[in-house]
This record gives structure tokens, C-alpha cells and sequence, in this order.
């Protein structure tokens, strides 16, 4: 089974902060890599699909790279909306596919 | 818009059976690939089963076994038939889709919780 592992598991920032989470897989996906927000309470939200492409509707201050082993995603500019938890999931093995634990972001 | 409603979630018994349904509108649901994955209390998500728009089904390795998916395209809907129940089957449980488009799931229903207990 391929593991993922994010980075770090929480992090604390402010609004207007520049912030970049990580996502490591333990084998070569390349670039089947996704990206979901989970606010309190509410279902998870697809942010990013092929490691850099933006879903419809997420906004622009959201950026995705990376292929092989190591991905990143990128908040330009911190809103007070972004404070959530953060999952990577590889789609390049069979079903069911695996997410990361998560990044919770949070405000300082 | 795209809607996904989940419904039969519940308080069961160690050993029992539940019955997950979601209902879907606001899409051709018969070309969607759809999935029920869960989220422990406090914990992250796990996809536990997926069933492609050609009928293939895939389940993980956790509920194998005991946990069947199925759709009926001609009522929208997606089924999670669950049996032989255990406390670490105590969840949220979400219904999502997407188009197969490198395996992401564009929309989610609100989830539904069970929980298993004597």
C-alpha cells in the first residue's frame, strides 16, 4: 500500500501569512495527487486534482506542485476562511485510495 | 447543483447490520465514480469502498468481507450495505463523487454517523 505523509501535522499562522503544507508518498505517484479543505465540522472540499490543477471555484491564493514523491501546496495570502484541516490523497494505486493524516491549520 | 444526501445512519449493536443510502441529483449520477469514505471521531478520512461508473467495485482491506457497495443508476442512488459491525466501525460516513478525473472527488454529501455500541 502506498503511505502518505504531511507535514507539518499542525501549524499555526495569521492572516495575510504565506503558507506551504507538504505531502510525501512513499513511492512514486506521479502527479496523482489531490488535495482536500475540511473545516469544522463539514465534509471535505476539493482544492486541487493533478497536483496543480485547481478545481473549479477554489480561489487563485491556492497553488499546487509537485510529481514523483513530494508535493506541496501553497497559500498565497492567508484568509480567515483557510483555517481548516488539510488532506493529500494519492489516486495512483487501485481503490481506495489513501489520504495523508492531515495539517491542521490554525490561527496564531 | 450537484447534491449528495446521506441517509440510515444510526446507534447499532456490536454485530449488527446498517444500511447507508445516498441520494443523488443535479448530475448525470450513471458516469460518476462514486465512493463511501469515513472519518473516525477525532481522526482523518479513510476511503473504504468505490465503485467506478462500469460497475467495478473496490473495498479496503478494514471492511472487506463485511461492507458491500452498490448504485442503481435508475434511482440516483448509491448504497453501503454493512454487516457483521464492530466499535472501530463508528464514523462519520461520506458519499462522494467525481467524474474519474485522476480519482478526485468533487463533491460530497454531509455525512452521516454511525456509531456502534452495545
Amino acid at each position: 500500500d502506498i503511505q502518505m505523509t504531511q507535514s507539518p501535522s499542525s501549524l499555526s499562522a495569521s492572516v495575510g501569512d504565506r503558507v506551504t503544507l507538504t505531502c510525501r508518498a512513499s513511492q512514486s505517484i506521479s502527479n496523482y495527487l489531490n488535495w482536500y479543505q475540511q473545516r469544522p465540522g463539514k465534509a471535505p472540499n476539493l482544492l486541487m486534482y493533478a497536483a496543480s490543477s485547481l478545481q473549479s471555484g477554489v480561489p487563485l491564493r491556492f497553488s499546487g506542485s509537485g510529481s514523483g514523491t513530494d508535493f506541496t501546496l501553497t497559500i498565497s495570502s492567508l484568509q480567515p476562511e483557510d483555517f481548516a484541516t488539510y488532506y493529500c490523497q494519492q489516486t495512483y494505486s487501485a481503490p481506495p485510495y489513501t489520504f495523508g493524516q492531515g495539517t491542521k491549520l490554525e490561527i496564531k | 447543483q450537484v447534491q449528495l444526501v446521506e441517509s440510515g445512519g444510526g446507534l447499532v449493536k456490536p454485530g449488527g447490520s446498517l444500511r447507508l443510502s445516498c441520494a443523488a441529483s443535479g448530475f448525470t449520477f450513471s458516469d460518476y465514480y462514486m465512493s463511501w469514505i469515513r472519518q473516525a471521531p477525532g481522526t482523518g478520512l479513510e476511503g473504504i469502498s468505490y465503485m467506478n461508473s462500469g460497475g467495478t467495485k473496490y473495498y479496503a482491506d478494514s471492511v472487506k468481507g463485511r461492507f458491500t457497495i452498490s448504485r442503481d443508476n435508475a434511482k440516483n442512488s448509491l448504497y453501503l450495505e454493512m454487516n457483521s459491525l464492530r466499535a472501530e466501525d463508528t464514523a462519520v460516513y461520506y458519499c462522494a463523487g467525481g467524474d474519474g478525473h485522476y480519482g478526485a472527488m468533487s463533491d460530497w454529501g454531509q455525512g452521516t454517523l454511525v456509531t456502534v455500541s452495545s
